[in-house]
């Protein structure tokens, strides 16, 4: 029964590269959510998927941000042309459904832009 | 728009000490409540949900309350042990099914 699965674990950027962070959910969940830490602040809500559908992206920056998670395969965010701005921790968390049910949450990625 | 605000931000108490933390939320229209504790470094471990209709639950030295008529939430850790030494966070689950998280209260716990 794995968890949350997230990898890298750690990613070194420079600026102006691309950072690929991949979330595969519990077995059996369909809901993902990513959740970003900044340094020293609390954990922002970033964007909630379903298979193939985005349910509420509100909390991703306009740009250079998008996530997906499709039929097969796991959840992927996408962060284009990396700023300094963008280093901090990214967590993924899963549930069984959208009823309220616990959340599960990943080892996160710590993203480092250098 | 959900505020949580947790207090206090740090506590430093001393072992076998019985300790409370506070979770404070200003829209009590909420599925559900849950507290999570986080290690340095790492990700965040669930320690216990709440639903909306219930006002306890309690899993060994740990017990959390939630009252929605005062947008209040407790932890109670019994018997405080140094490796109870973590971050503490409330999230609250509200319409569109996210989370909103407070900001956390730093444990330490000193032999």
């Amino acid at each position: 029964n794995a968890g949350v699965m997230q990898n890298p674990r750690h990613l070194v950027r420079r600026r102006g590269q691309e950072a690929r962070l991949r979330c595969s959910p519990v077995k059996g969940h369909s809901h993902v959510y990513w959740y970003r830490q900044l340094p020293e602040e609390g954990l922002k809500f970033m964007v909630y998927l379903q298979k193939e559908n985005i349910i509420d992206e509100s909390g991703m920056p306009k740009e250079r941000f998008s996530a997906e998670f499709p039929k097969e395969g796991p959840s992927i965010l996408r962060i284009q042309q990396v700023v300094r701005g963008d280093s901090a921790a990214y967590f993924c968390a899963s549930s069984p459904d959208s009823a309220g049910t616990e959340a599960f949450f990943g080892q996160g990625t710590r993203l480092t832009v250098v | 728009k959900q505020e949580v605000t947790q207090i206090p931000a740090a506590l430093s108490v001393p072992e076998g000490e019985n300790l409370v933390l506070n979770c404070s939320f200003t829209d009590s229209a909420i599925y559900n409540l849950q507290w999570f504790r986080q290690d340095p470094g790492k990700g965040l471990t669930s320690l216990l949900l709440i639903q909306s209709s219930q006002r306890e639950q309690t899993s060994g030295r740990l017990n959390a309350s939630l009252d929605k008529s005062s947008g209040r939430s407790t932890l109670y850790i019994a018997a405080s042990q140094p490796g109870d030494s973590a971050t503490y966070l409330c999230a609250l689950r509200g319409g569109g099914n996210k989370l909103t998280f407070g900001t956390g209260t730093q444990l330490k716990v000193e032999l």
